[in-house]
């Protein structure tokens, strides 16, 4: 039973540019919720996807968009690339919206330089 | 949104109970207390969730008093492996299931 997977593993992007990272939750999951980590912080919630819908959004500007396909697979898309956007960014899968016991991936190490 | 506090760091020796307490003062009735353990270069891994009173699991006690203002992680007999950051969370009231993180507990368990 494969856990959740991400890709790239790595990327390293130029200010400006545009990033599309991707997710595949644990098998029998629909939900997925996308997290951004900086070095020594505690991850911090982007936004959540569940029935192919955005259901909840952390504080991050609309520059961070996102979708959910219908094998509930989703993608996090990241436009006009800053030094800031530096981070692990992690997905995280569960079992409809309420489950606060999320399984999550390896991540993708951004660098934006 | 409950605001949790804990040990920034923590020591401990392989074979030691190591107990964290996290500070929850502004839980709702309808949070609950959840923990995750993250290594480096890895996702958050759950470990444990409860609401009230005490809870075990094949991994570890969590122990949280009448009045849910904190709440304590327990790890039996720790071993090197267990070094890690334990994140102490509060669910967000209101549905969903959004988590919030602190910067959590360095955990360095040595021989």
């Amino acid at each position: 039973d494969a856990g959740v997977t991400q890709s790239p593993t790595h990327l390293i992007k130029t200010r400006g540019q545009q990033v599309t990272l991707r997710c595949s939750p644990k098998s029998g999951h629909d939900t997925v919720s996308w997290y951004q980590q900086a070095l020594g912080q505690g991850p911090q919630f982007i936004f959540q996807y569940y029935e192919e819908e955005e259901r909840q959004r952390g504080n991050f500007p609309d520059r961070f968009s996102g979708h959910q396909f219908p094998n509930y697979s989703s993608e996090l898309n990241v436009n006009a690339l800053l030094l800031g956007d530096s981070a692990l960014y992690l997905c995280a899968s569960s079992y409809r919206d309420v489950s606060y016991e999320q399984y999550f991936g390896p991540g993708t190490r951004l660098t934006v330089t | 949104l409950a605001k949790t506090t804990q040990p920034i760091s923590m020591d401990s020796y392989e074979g030691q109970e190591v107990n964290i307490t996290c500070s929850h003062n502004n839980i709702a009735t309808n949070d609950y207390i959840t923990w995750y353990q993250q290594f480096p270069s890895q996702g958050p891994r759950f470990i444990i969730q409860g609401y009230k009173t005490k809870v075990t699991n094949e991994v570890a006690s969590l122990f949280i008093p009448a009045d849910r203002k904190s709440s304590t992680l327990s790890l039996p007999r720790v071993s090197l492996s267990d070094t890690a950051v334990y994140y102490c969370l509060v669910a967000v009231t209101g549905g969903g299931n959004k988590l919030t993180f602190g910067t959590g507990t360095q955990l360095k368990v040595e021989l």
